[in-house]
């Protein structure tokens, strides 16, 4: 298994351009999510999915879109990038959650370093 | 408003002493406290987990300890290593959601 994969793994964007961070993972996980991570900060989640189809907002969702077509891809969309969207990206995958039970561990990718000049 | 914070931004231990990295939290309507472990330009991993009904979790050199009257979570280290170099992130789960919450992370240098 190649786990979580994310694509590409740095990036230089001019303000204003878009770009889509490509996330895949072969763990046929139901739960996917997007999290940023800034210097000195804990991760923010952006966005998650609770399978193929179905999206909701994270704590952090302005300035981002997602879509999750198939249980293994969930890519996050930039359209107008700000220097504020300069971080670090991960995305994690996990199985789906079922209250009540022993929390399922959540996967986490490489990562994309993202720059906004 | 931070319901999740990690107060101490880097620890510096000789290796073969114990390392403590505490995370401190507002709410009490988590039921799951994790761990997570970064090296530099990698994601994080898991490394240990403990549920609200317990204070304890062991797992070979590391524990974590859960305090809730005090609203408190710890990781101990020991004997550190070399390798335990890391970022350490606390994470905690609402009840109801899949979610975690992060807390800002504590660099960890073991010093042969």
């Amino acid at each position: 298994n190649a786990g979580v994969t994310q694509t590409p793994k740095f990036r230089i964007l001019k303000i204003g351009q878009s770009m889509t961070l490509q996330c895949t993972q072969d763990m046929n996980h139901n739960y996917m999510y997007w999290y940023r991570q800034d210097p000195g900060m804990g991760l923010k989640l952006i966005y998650y999915s609770v399978g193929a189809g179905i999206t909701d907002k994270g704590e952090v969702p302005n300035g981002y879109n997602v879509s999750r077509s198939t249980t293994e891809d969930f890519p996050l969309r930039l359209e107008l990038a700000a220097p504020s969207q300069t971080s670090v990206y991960f995305c994690a995958s996990s199985y789906k959650f079922e209250p009540g039970t022993q929390y399922n561990e959540q996967f986490f990718g490489p990562g994309t370093r993202l720059t906004v000049l | 408003d931070q319901q999740v914070k990690q107060n101490s931004p880097s620890l510096s231990v000789q290796e073969g002493r114990i390392s403590i990295l505490n995370c401190d939290y507002t709410n009490s309507m988590f039921d799951y406290f994790l761990w997570y472990k970064k090296y530099p330009a990698e994601g994080p991993t898991f490394l240990i987990s403990i549920s609200s009904i317990k204070d304890k979790n062991e797992d070979g050199r590391f524990t974590v300890f859960l305090n809730k009257s005090a609203k408190h979570l710890s990781l101990h280290i020991v004997p550190s290593q070399p390798g335990d170099s890391a970022v350490y992130f606390c994470a905690l789960k609402p009840v109801q959601t899949g979610k975690l919450i992060f807390g800002q992370g504590t660099t960890l240098q073991v010093k042969p």
